[in-house]
């Protein structure tokens, strides 16, 4: 079974950048999509984006000004950067496997979907000086 | 962006009852949905993708139904262990997003 672990530094200032990556052991990286979610301390789940094995992203336009997401095939891993980081970021931080399926056509393209099937066990990352 | 709903913040059922949770998308989508079970300091464990299919390894009592804008988990017969929170998901195509709820809190009476 895929197992993903995630790794990065605890702590970070504010004003830096936050910089995580997730291990994928077990399973290819190819063929499917790559996920960031994070939730902050007592609240919900929040998406941050995810990155394909190909290397095209998507990203939570609420994020998307601080956020890039990118992928390393060789070493069977991704990663995620977040630029000018404040409290708010303060969060566990998880990264999942999205898989997903084709159900149609419309004429925008293919209809898709796709959900988070195995996830890491998270790491809590803290903003403060 | 859709905006996810979820009601009601928190459910309090007892052993073997039913439990039935909502979700509500801002505006009609497909079946796009996915609901994931969340126990405290664990990461979240998906339950159901395509709105009603059960994800591997989930136990029958789980079932999801519905579709845009208006989706319902029901456990038909809750175990002290379905303690937890719920979230749904919508998976938006295009431009390609996804979107949790805010979460059902269960609880066992």
């Amino acid at each position: 079974q895929v197992q993903l672990q995630e790794s990065g530094p605890g702590l970070v200032k504010p004003s830096e950048t936050l910089f995580l990556t997730c291990g994928v052991s077990d399973g290819p990286i190819t063929g499917y999509r790559w996920s960031w979610v994070r939730q902050p301390p007592g609240e919900a789940l929040e998406w941050i984006g995810y990155v394909s094995h190909s290397g095209s992203t998507g990203y939570n336009p609420s994020l998307k000004s601080r956020v890039t997401i990118s992928v390393d095939t060789s070493k069977n891993q991704f990663s995620l950067r977040l630029s000018s980081v404040t409290a708010a970021d303060t969060a566990v931080y998880y990264c999942a496997r999205s898989v997903g399926y084709s159900y149609g056509l419309s004429r925008f393209g293919e209809y898709n979907n796709y959900y988070m099937d195995v996830w890491g066990k998270g790491t809590t990352v803290i903003v403060s000086s | 962006e859709i905006e996810m709903t979820q009601s009601p913040a928190t459910l309090s059922v007892s052993p073997g009852e039913r439990a039935t949770l909502f979700c509500r998308a801002g505006q009609s989508v497909t079946s796009n949905l996915a609901w994931y079970q969340q126990k405290p300091g664990q990461a979240p464990r998906l339950l159901i993708y395509g709105a009603s299919t059960r994800a591997t390894g989930i136990p029958a009592r789980f079932s999801g139904s519905g579709s845009g804008p208006e989706f319902t988990l029901t456990i038909s017969s809750l175990q002290s262990e379905d303690s937890a929170i719920y979230y749904c998901q919508h998976y938006n195509n295009w431009p390609p997003i996804f979107t949790f709820g805010p979460g059902t809190k269960v609880d066992i009476k």
